[in-house]
């Protein structure tokens, strides 16, 4: 156990329809990250979160948004889902606002469109 | 923007057989990670590198960091079939906060 939580692990759903992922960061880390990671693919930089403020954009569809809230858990919200979406959505979280020290990724997501 | 290359793509070895990984940037980089992921898993934090020519080593494991800190590389020693899984660098781009992915070497070992 990384001590980052994600859920849900598995999620299949169909195009056009909308999902939320959610994470909860290591115990004290500040700062989230997500990552999109596709079959036999590398790690695509989606998004990052510091203390409950975007810190840094990468390469996230404007059908794709995220925030932060209070508690430090962050949601990344897919909408209109195509089958491309299909992947696995890592987070990770990291104690200062530039990963300095590593991150800390969780289990992941899976999500399946249909 | 900012490219991190690896190479090779894939690396198949025979167990006791050393291993290595490339990892080329596009631009200079403040600091470099390395990232170990086996099938099925997450990425796990391995080490970090910052200093401009830096070396590292755990146990078979031997990190180098360029001189121009553009390019690392990860060396195993007698490989071990649990070395398997992808292998990532993450280089930070100086003066950004973002951490770019390499495109990963998968190695797979052979008993």
């Amino acid at each position: 156990d990384s001590g980052v939580t994600q859920t849900p692990k598995h999620l299949i759903t169909a195009t056009g329809q909308r999902v939320t992922l959610r994470c909860s960061p290591r115990s004290g880390d500040l700062s989230v990250y997500w990552y999109q990671q596709s079959l036999d693919q590398g790690l695509q930089f989606l998004i990052q979160y510091y203390n409950g403020e975007e810190r840094a954009k990468g390469n996230i569809l404007e059908r794709f948004s995220a925030q932060q809230f209070p508690d430090l858990h962050s949601e990344l919200n897919l909408s209109s889902l195509e089958l491309g979406d299909s992947a696995l959505y890592f987070c990770a979280s990291s104690a200062a606002d530039r990963g300095f020290y590593g991150y800390t990724f969780g289990s992941g997501t899976r999500l399946t469109v249909v | 923007g900012q490219q991190v290359m690896q190479i090779p793509q894939y690396q198949h070895v025979q167990e006791g057989e050393d291993f290595t990984t490339y990892c080329n940037s596009s631009t200079t980089l403040s600091n470099i990670q390395w990232y170990k992921q086996r099938p099925g898993g997450h990425p796990v934090f391995l080490i970090q590198l910052v200093k401009s020519g830096e070396v590292k080593k755990q146990k078979r494991l031997t990190f180098q960091f360029g001189e121009a800190k553009k390019n690392s590389s990860l060396h195993i020693t007698a490989t071990q079939t649990t070395d398997v899984g992808t292998y990532f660098c993450a280089g930070q781009a100086s003066g950004t906060y973002k951490y770019i992915f390499g495109t990963g070497t998968r190695l797979k070992v052979l008993a």
